[in-house]
């Protein structure tokens, strides 16, 4: 079985810009988690989405957005890009996102402000 | 602040010798989990321990968990150069209406052969 897939692995952007990244989950998944990871942040929870709706969101700005299609690939933007935005962006799946269910990540996208 | 807290921020340790991380956190939980990440990758489901059980093994790790403590420990045995990597531990929280995973700061470890 095919693990979690992001797309793309590396990207470069500059300030202002707006960027779209992609992940696939496990087949059979249908919840899927994004996290931004940054050395002075630590791993922050995002938003998730199942069944194509948003149904957790973190403390983030509205400039971050995503969505979940029907076959549950998602895709998150980031609009207006700040420096501070560079960071590994992380997605996760789960079958349903339920507690206690393991999470399976993908290897993230390398997103660098310039 | 992070629900999760792990002690040490770093390790390094001899191969073979054992490793001990400790984790905090600060609301009741359900459950607890590990997640390991090694560098420039995601991060990899280790084990999951429960808030009825006390210590549970996968292998040669061994997780603890003291609710009355609010800490967990993530015990590697006879370490390998393969272990290097940052381990996380993760609650499930609810904050601000949101449930989600929280997860710690981690504690990076470098197991020198």
């Amino acid at each position: 079985k095919a693990g979690v897939t992001q797309t793309p692995r590396y990207l470069i952007k500059t300030r202002g810009q707006q960027v779209t990244l992609s992940c696939s989950p496990i087949s059979g998944h249908r919840s899927v988690s994004w996290y931004q990871q940054t050395p002075g942040q630590g791993l922050q929870f995002l938003f998730e989405y199942f069944s194509e709706t948003q149904r957790n969101k973190g403390n983030f700005p509205g400039r971050f957005s995503g969505r979940q299609f029907s076959n549950s690939r998602s895709e998150m933007n980031v609009s207006t890009l700040e420096l501070g935005d560079s960071a590994l962006y992380l997605c996760a799946s789960s079958l349903t996102g339920l507690e206690g269910q393991p999470q399976h990540f993908g290897d993230g996208t390398r997103l660098s402000i310039l | 602040s992070q629900q999760g807290e792990e002690d040490p921020q770093a390790l390094s340790i001899q191969e073979g010798e054992n490793a001990t991380m400790n984790c905090s956190y600060k609301t009741s939980i359900n459950n607890l989990q590990w997640y390991r990440q090694n560098s420039g990758r995601g991060l990899v489901h280790l084990i999951l321990i429960r808030s009825n059980e006390r210590e549970k093994h996968s292998g040669r790790l061994r997780v603890t968990l003291d609710t009355s403590k609010k800490s967990s420990s993530l015990l590697i045995t006879a370490s390998r150069a393969a272990d290097t990597a940052s381990y996380f531990c993760a609650t499930k929280s609810i904050i601000q209406g949101a449930q989600k995973l929280v997860f710690g700061q981690g504690t990076r470890l470098t197991i020198n052969p």
